[in-house]
């Protein structure tokens, strides 16, 4: 069964620095969200992609956020300056469409982000 | 705003005990409801969903039914395996400025002891 893979697993990192946790979804698929999990707290929201741009994002996604597709098969999220609230797993998802009836998210393993 | 709470965990049984899992939703119109469970070490899975009221969604003989009423969607399963041990996440389908993004709950761990 295709899936959603994010590399890499893990990711640590000094404050202030810059992160990019990359993810290939499933290739039919059209819609692509990052969500992120404080540990021992609820799997939140963060941004929607289609067509080449933002659909939507949380209050979360400020401007030291990005993220972008630069081919046919990547999926990037970005974080210009990290900061130690930062640290968190970030999950990957893609759907075949936009409708939550017809097509649940695919989610990747995650890359655990730790900002020292 | 639209949530999801969830039974804090985590859950202990023993082999072949009945399972329930709480949730309850709060949301304007009609929401999608989901149980998706994370197996140690990897991604969500999407373990099953109902669409509609009185919908009762099932796979892997876990079963929840869409509860309009009591705003519930709980998760239940009659003889659960060592093999179930997981966090179980409830969520909602919360269609923003169009694309839907899923609103989710805390997850429950669940250990199930031989």
């Amino acid at each position: 069964e295709p899936e959603v893979t994010q590399t890499p697993s893990h990711q640590v990192t000094q404050m202030g620095q810059e992160v990019i946790l990359r993810c290939v979804p499933i290739s039919n698929h059209l819609y692509f969200y990052w969500y992120r999990q404080i540990l021992g707290q609820k799997v939140e929201f963060l941004v929607s992609f289609y067509n080449n741009e933002i659909s939507e994002k949380s209050e979360i996604f400020d401007d030291q956020f990005s993220v972008e597709r630069p081919d046919g098969s990547n999926f990037t999220l970005k974080i210009r300056s990290t900061k130690l609230e930062d640290s968190a797993m970030y999950f990957c998802a893609s759907s075949e469409s936009a409708s939550s009836y017809n097509s649940p998210l695919h989610f990747g393993n995650g890359t655990r982000l730790t900002v020292t | 705003g639209n949530s999801v709470t969830q039974m804090e965990g985590p859950v202990t049984l023993s082999e072949e005990a009945f399972l329930t899992i709480n949730c309850t939703y709060t949301a304007t119109g009609y929401p999608s409801l989901f149980w998706y469970v994370q197996y140690p070490g990897e991604g969500l899975q999407l373990l099953l969903k109902a669409t509609k009221a009185d919908d009762k969604g099932s796979n892997k003989g876990f079963e929840a039914t869409y509860r309009k009423e009591t705003t519930s969607f709980h998760l239940e399963k009659g003889s659960v395996q060592v093999s179930d041990s997981a966090v179980y996440f409830c969520a909602l389908s919360d269609r923003g400025s169009g694309t839907y993004k899923y609103i989710f709950g805390t997850g429950t761990r669940l250990k199930v002891l031989a």
